[in-house]
């Protein structure tokens, strides 16, 4: 079975930073895409970016709002998918999800974790 | 950056119902489209990738349609527990967008 399990969610004050962890388990998750999709309280769900697989060259890709901010890494070791924030404000505030993302389909996800930016 | 937009942002139906749910993409992005499901509280589910294909254990009245720059998602028969908020998102293109989201509600 399939699981995902995010942790580090956290109230954090605006310009702090605060890294998310993913744990996977139930699938090889050194051969699959990974992905962090957010959703800021009562609104709709955000692309926050996505990190490949190692033997499809590891690359990042991030939205917008968070590029040079935030940064996905992996360790295929401890079956880990990490989100490092920085810089944080007040419109980061949301819960985080994590995704599997297979062939450019989301098809698994985490229960999700709160992290609030508040002074 | 394609921008995806839904319509209706909300709907009002009745059990048995035959609802759709239209997304439009700001520029063509084949048939990259998904659709998923979210209840309160809960994570997002995928029901349907690539405009048309039925996830693995998404019952059969949820369907898929389109291509280019128009989709839309059917729900042929409305269950009690297809109340909730769907959403379409496009894997054409990084950022892998979604629309804004239709609240499906119970009339």
């Amino acid at each position: 079975e399939v699981q995902l399990v995010e942790s580090g969610g956290d109230l954090v004050k605006p310009g702090g930073s605060l890294r998310l962890s993913c744990a996977a388990s139930g699938f090889t998750f050194s051969n699959v895409w990974m992905s962090w999709v957010r959703q800021a309280p009562g609104k709709g769900l955000e692309w926050v970016g996505r990190i490949k697989s190692k033997n499809d060259g590891g690359t990042t890709d991030y939205a917008a709002p968070v590029k040079g901010r935030f940064t996905i890494s992996r360790d295929d070791s401890k079956n880990t998918l990490y989100l490092q924030m920085n810089s944080l404000t007040t419109e980061d505030t949301a819960v985080y999800y994590c995704t599997t993302d297979n062939y450019r389909r989301l098809d698994y996800w985490g229960q999700g974790t709160l992290v609030t930016v508040s002074s | 950056d394609i921008q995806m937009t839904q319509s209706p942002s909300s709907l009002s139906a009745s059990v048995g119902d035959r609802v759709t749910i239209t997304c439009r993409a700001s520029q063509t992005i084949s048939s990259y489209l998904n659709w998923y499901q979210q209840k309160p509280g809960k994570a997002p589910n995928l029901l349907i990738y690539a405009a048309s294909s039925l996830q693995s254990g998404v019952p059969s009245r949820f369907s898929g349609s389109g291509s280019g720059t128009d989709f839309t998602l059917t729900i042929s028969s409305l269950q009690p527990e297809d109340f909730a908020t769907y959403y379409c998102q496009q894997s054409y293109i990084t950022p892998h967008s979604f629309g804004q989201g239709t609240k499906l509600e119970i009339k």
